[in-house]
């Protein structure tokens, strides 16, 4: 099936750094989200994005709906140590009428204090 | 205003028993999806459903799976005669409106094992 191919697959920073994570498709979306999953928990939603070149923020986190509508970027800034985790991007793909999301292979965050 | 839920939250069962899985939606949603996560992986979508209603089981697969949400009560993932390659974290998310827009709130999952 579909898949959208998210990097990198894995991030080993210090805390304090900024990270950056981004997703591409090879088919145009209209809606792009952002989850967190913690081990042995169920992904919670970020950030959800739904117009091409929207950028929001949620703290420190900011998001962007790619123009081209086929790609979209996750940062994290001044990152700390409960940043750790798995983080998702998911998207429909605008010939979905049942509304179901894609998701990507995941980004697993690793913040060292 | 309580999250979605879902239980049990671990279940282990042998080759070719069955197995139920419960989720109940965040109050005032009326879409159910259910997804699969291998370990490792991403979620792979597997039905949808609104009350009384399956819109999309694209991601179903043919056999000893089924999904149901009735008109009162929480919605059921049912696999019958499990498999040692059905042992998976199954999640459930629920939306308060129809699927082109609308995020998606996930519960905290059911790990399947199957022994």
């Amino acid at each position: 099936g579909q898949q959208l191919n998210q990097s990198p697959q894995s991030m080993f920073i210090q805390e304090g750094e900024d990270v950056s994570m981004n997703c591409t498709s090879s088919s145009i979306f209209n809606t792009w989200l952002w989850y967190k999953q913690d081990p042995g928990e169920g992904p919670v939603l970020l950030i959800a994005l739904y117009k091409a070149g929207e950028l929001t923020s949620n703290g420190r986190l900011t998001a962007q709906f790619g123009i081209t509508r086929k790609d979209s970027f996750l940062n994290i800034s001044a990152s700390i140590p409960s940043d750790v985790g798995i983080y998702f991007c998911a998207g429909r793909d605008v010939g979905n009428q049942g509304g179901k999301l894609i998701f990507g292979q995941g980004t697993e965050l690793s913040v060292k204090p | 205003n309580a999250g979605v839920m879902q239980n049990p939250r671990h279940l282990v069962r042998r080759r070719g028993q069955e197995a139920r899985l419960r989720c109940s939606p965040m109050k005032g949603h009326s879409h159910v999806y259910w997804y699969r996560q291998l370990p490792e992986e991403g979620l792979k979508f597997m039905v949808y459903l609104q009350k009384e209603n399956i819109i999309d089981e694209s991601g179903m697969p043919k056999e000893r799976f089924s999904a149901e949400f009735p008109k009162e009560g929480p919605s059921i993932l049912r696999i019958q005669q499990v498999v040692r390659g059905d042992s998976a974290a199954y999640f459930c998310a629920s939306s308060p409106r129809t699927g082109d827009l609308g995020e998606q709130y996930f519960g905290p999952g059911t790990r399947l094992t199957v022994t």
